[in-house]
């Protein structure tokens, strides 16, 4: 399972685009990512999931280069409640369930007034 | 309305003591997991389970029992709970063994063991 790395907190004012970057050196090459968001003292939310290049929903979109080592949950002009937890996994799609899921401790995001 | 249901939600326990956390999905999905949350830790997985009857460990399966006698159910079980299993524990589910990263989670059980 790749191993991930994120930077551990991001300060961001409301209204601005935020971008925050995840490193996986070792992604393979049946991986996905995968990102999601925690409020305090509720479960993870699933946000976005690419495999390459661009991915775009109502929420947030996902940047990953040609050659996969890292990923880019970008949010545009953010709000006070998109302050959060973020996490990036990588993991692989096609091992029929037989897969652990790694969370890692995320990015803590602070959006400042 | 779609969801993964936990209970308790808050239980306050004494070491030694057996206990079940309950956990039910009612999506019909085939791949279900435990997690705990502890502070400066993130989540980490318990135990998970791909069907009914097929369970393996996470990255913290000591301590912990799971069963998956029905899809829809997955109890975590602390045999004799001690103090370092205090934590906040999530059960989470998904839709199939093709996708165990797109994950439902439950509103999470907060576990003190005295």
């Amino acid at each position: 399972l790749a191993k991930t790395t994120q930077p551990i907190s991001m300060d961001s004012y409301e209204g601005q685009e935020v971008n925050i970057t995840c490193s996986h050196n070792n992604i393979a090459t049946n991986d996905y990512i995968t990102w999601y968001q925690q409020f305090p003292s509720q479960g993870p939310r699933f946000i976005i999931q690419g495999y390459k290049t661009k991915v775009t929903n109502e929420v947030a979109s996902l940047f990953i280069p040609a050659d996969r080592k890292s990923s880019t949950l970008s949010l545009p002009r953010v709000s006070l409640s998109d302050t959060a937890v973020y996490y990036c996994l990588v993991g692989d799609m096609n091992s029929g369930g037989y897969q652990k899921v790694t969370f890692g401790t995320g990015t803590k995001l602070q959006v400042i007034p | 309305e779609a969801q993964v249901t936990q209970n308790p939600r808050y239980l306050i326990t004494v070491t030694g003591k057996k206990l079940t956390v309950t956990c039910s999905q009612n999506m019909n999905h085939e791949y279900m997991s435990w997690y705990r949350q502890d502070p400066g830790l993130g989540l980490r997985q318990i135990y998970y389970s791909m069907n009914v009857e097929v369970t393996d460990k996470g990255d913290v399966p000591e301590g912990y029992k799971v069963s998956r006698k029905e899809k829809r159910n997955f109890p975590l079980i602390l045999e004799s709970p001690s103090p370092n299993q205090t934590s906040l524990y999530f059960c989470a589910s998904s839709y199939g063994l093709a996708d165990p990263f797109s994950q439902f989670f439950g509103p999470g059980t907060r576990l003190t063991v005295l």
